[in-house]
């Protein structure tokens, strides 16, 4: 298994274009997330899905765009890039929790978004 | 919202040592935490899980501990590695079922000295 693969690992815009942050996992895993970190913090909530067809907002949703459109593909799209979001996004993936289980979220490797 | 933090932002520790690090949370619904590990340029890894009706779980040199009465969650590493040495996530949610609502504290860095 690959686990979580996210593409691209370096991407570089000017203010006001746009792009998809690629996401996928193998796994057959219900939940998939997006989240972004920013230097010193820890990892905010941009958008989450618990199935293919349902996706909603985390805590900073504000700019992003996501769709659920197969079990393995989770997309975020930047809709107008703006500097405040440079960032490293990372995507997770995770099995629905259960009480008799870890429930052991899978991240991506990260990609790191400069906007100018 | 509510925050999560960690009462120290870096700890070092000499090879062999034992480990704590705390993290204080003040979502009083708060009922399913998560240890993550994330080393440089990578992305976090899981440690370990605690749902809010137990107090300890342990792992492989892990143990998490969790005092709902002073909302304290902490991590306790036993004879630290090198390879321990990251920064270490606590992550809450309100409902562990619900799927992905975590919140994160900052961190801590642990930096393990030979």
């Amino acid at each position: 298994n690959a686990g979580v693969t996210q593409t691209p690992k370096f991407q570089v815009l000017k203010t006001g274009q746009s792009m998809t942050l690629q996401c996928a996992q193998d796994m057959n895993h219900e939940y998939m997330s997006w989240y972004r970190q920013d230097p010193g913090m820890g990892l905010r909530l941009i958008h989450y899905s618990v199935g293919a067809g349902i996706t909603d907002q985390g805590e900073v949703p504000n700019g992003y765009n996501v769709s659920r459109s197969t079990t393995e593909d989770f997309p975020l799209r930047l809709l107008s890039a703006a500097p405040s979001q440079t960032s490293v996004y990372f995507c997770a993936s995770s099995y629905f929790p259960s009480e008799s289980s870890y429930n052991e979220q899978f991240f991506g490797p990260g990609t790191r978004l400069t906007v100018l | 919202g509510e925050s999560v933090g960690l009462h120290l932002p870096t700890l070092s520790v000499q090879e062999g040592d034992n480990s704590i690090i705390n993290c204080a949370y003040s979502n009083s619904a708060s009922d399913y935490f998560i240890w993550y590990k994330q080393e440089s340029g990578k992305g976090p890894q899981f440690i370990i899980d605690i749902r809010s009706n137990m107090d300890k779980r342990q792992g492989q040199r892990v143990t998490v501990l969790l005092n709902k009465t002073v909302k304290h969650l902490s991590l306790q590493i036993a004879a630290t590695q090198p390879g321990d040495s990251a920064v270490y996530f606590c992550a809450e949610s309100e409902n562990s079922n619900s799927g992905y609502a975590l919140n994160f504290g900052k961190g801590t860095s642990l930096l393990v000295t030979p």
